[in-house]
């Protein structure tokens, strides 16, 4: 069974550029999630989406953090214009049902972004 | 109070001895526990869950869970270098719509030969 896809693996960018990066989940899995990970903390959750409507968003800077996952498969992250703080690893998971208690998210190999 | 507390670390065990990594959490409705591995550079990776008050046990892993105290707890037994990581306690949280995963800091673990 293939994994959580993400692309691509590192970028570079200067502040008040924008980024975008992209997932794609384990087969059949409804639940999809971005996390941002900053060095030396665990990862946070920005949105979580049930098949392709969104659940949870609290936490996600909708300023300038956008995300949509069209048809309910591959979903896309977007951040227009970046600042310093916003570097760190972003990582995608999928899980099968979502929102249960016994539902186990498993997490692609994350996107680290630097911005300069 | 922060939602779920682990020691950063680093933990140093040498290799052969049992390597004790421990997590509070705050929230009483959370209901399943996650213990994650992340080597440096790379993604969280599930080594084990538990639900239940008690001991789990999958190898040389043992998670223990005790929910009055709101505290769980991963053993590793023979620890051996290739454990050396960054270990990520996950509490699933109720929210209003959904559950969600919150996680610790993690445990840096330093296995030495």
């Amino acid at each position: 069974e293939a994994g959580v896809a993400q692309s691509p693996r590192y970028k570079i960018i200067e502040k008040r550029q924008s980024v975008a990066f992209w997932c794609n989940p384990i087969s059949g899995h409804a639940t999809l999630y971005w996390y941002q990970q900053i060095l030396g903390q665990g990862p946070k959750l920005l949105i979580q989406f049930q098949n392709n409507g969104v659940v949870d968003d609290s936490q996600l800077p909708k300023d300038r953090f956008s995300a949509e996952r069209l048809k309910g498969v591959d979903s896309t992250l977007k951040i227009q214009p970046a600042k310093l703080e916003d570097s760190a690893v972003y990582l995608c998971a999928s899980s099968k049902a979502g929102g249960l208690h016994t539902d186990t998210q498993y997490f692609g190999p994350g996107t680290r972004l630097t911005v300069l | 109070q922060k939602e779920v507390e682990q020691n950063s670390g680093p933990l140093s065990v040498p290799e052969g001895a049992i390597a004790s990594l421990n997590c509070t959490y705050s929230d009483r409705g959370s209901q399943s526990f996650f213990w994650y591995r992340q080597y440096s550079g790379k993604s969280p990776e599930l080594i084990m869950f538990i639900y239940s008050n008690g001991d789990k046990e999958d190898g040389r892993f043992t998670a223990q869970l005790n929910k009055a105290s709101q505290y769980v707890s991963l053993l590793i037994r023979d620890s051996q270098p290739s454990d050396s990581a960054t270990y990520l306690c996950a509490v699933n949280v109720p929210g209003y719509n959904t559950d969600k995963l919150i996680f610790g800091t993690g445990t840096r673990l330093q296995v030495f030969p």
